[in-house]
């Protein structure tokens, strides 16, 4: 298993604004990504993070609008920028490990993000 | 474009076995059906997988039908910590990406 650790855990932002989440996973994964729940939705792949290389996004999902870094093997960022209240979900962090047998998918408890 | 259908609901009695279906009727074959369940307020959690045999574990077991369209997991004794949302997915095993693309999933209530 992985032990995955967000901060913050949630928040409450003002329209216009940035916030950076942060995600620390207690060993070396080979993948991480970032997910979207919306209230009352289902998860929603944002991008894939990559170790020193610019993240992969899916479709509707840009860079300007949320940039990520990933400069080594436990750690990841998340920016949600120029906030609208759109914005509130719960962004969840997650990660593989290569070589797994089961090639599960572990996942934080996510950051909550209110925009008013 | 979803690659699973799942009812949008269930319930079902604690103690009693919870049946979940899940439609992949345009799964490839080199594809394995993945089950995650997300328990409120969490993130989602690994339950099983499989290719084209039956799977079980100390969770769950998975059920294929022969011609890979259709599965269902099952849940044997269900209890109340069970309530949550179960997410039936399809993924290449030689997916290097290893991501998952998450349905809509069925809310199972399990009643006291």
């Amino acid at each position: 298993s992985a032990v995955i650790s967000q901060k913050p855990s949630r928040d409450i932002c003002q329209r216009g604004t940035s916030l950076t989440i942060q995600c620390q996973v207690d060993s070396q994964v080979t993948m991480m990504f970032w997910y979207r729940q919306q209230p009352g939705q289902s998860l929603t792949l944002i991008a894939t993070a990559n170790q020193g290389s610019e993240a992969t996004y899916e479709s509707g999902f840009v860079i300007d609008k949320f940039p990520i870094s990933r400069p080594n093997l436990t750690f990841s960022t998340l920016t949600v920028s120029n906030m609208s209240p759109e914005d509130s979900s719960i962004y969840l962090c997650s990660v593989a490990r290569g070589g797994s047998n089961t090639g599960e998918l572990f996942f934080g408890e996510g950051s909550r993000l209110t925009v008013l | 474009d979803a690659k699973t259908t799942q009812p949008t609901s269930m319930d079902c009695a604690e103690g009693r076995a919870a049946n979940l279906p899940c439609n992949h009727s345009t799964i490839s074959g080199n594809e394995y059906v993945y089950w995650y369940r997300q328990i409120h307020s969490q993130g989602p959690q690994y339950i099983i997988h499989g290719l084209k045999n039956n799977e079980t574990n100390e969770m769950a077991s998975l059920i294929i039908t022969e011609d890979r369209k259709s599965s269902t997991l099952i849940l044997p004794h269900a209890t109340l910590r069970d309530t949550a949302v179960y997410y039936c997915i399809v993924r290449p095993w030689m997916d290097s990406s290893y991501k998952l693309i998450f349905g809509s999933g069925t809310r199972l209530l399990v009643r006291p």
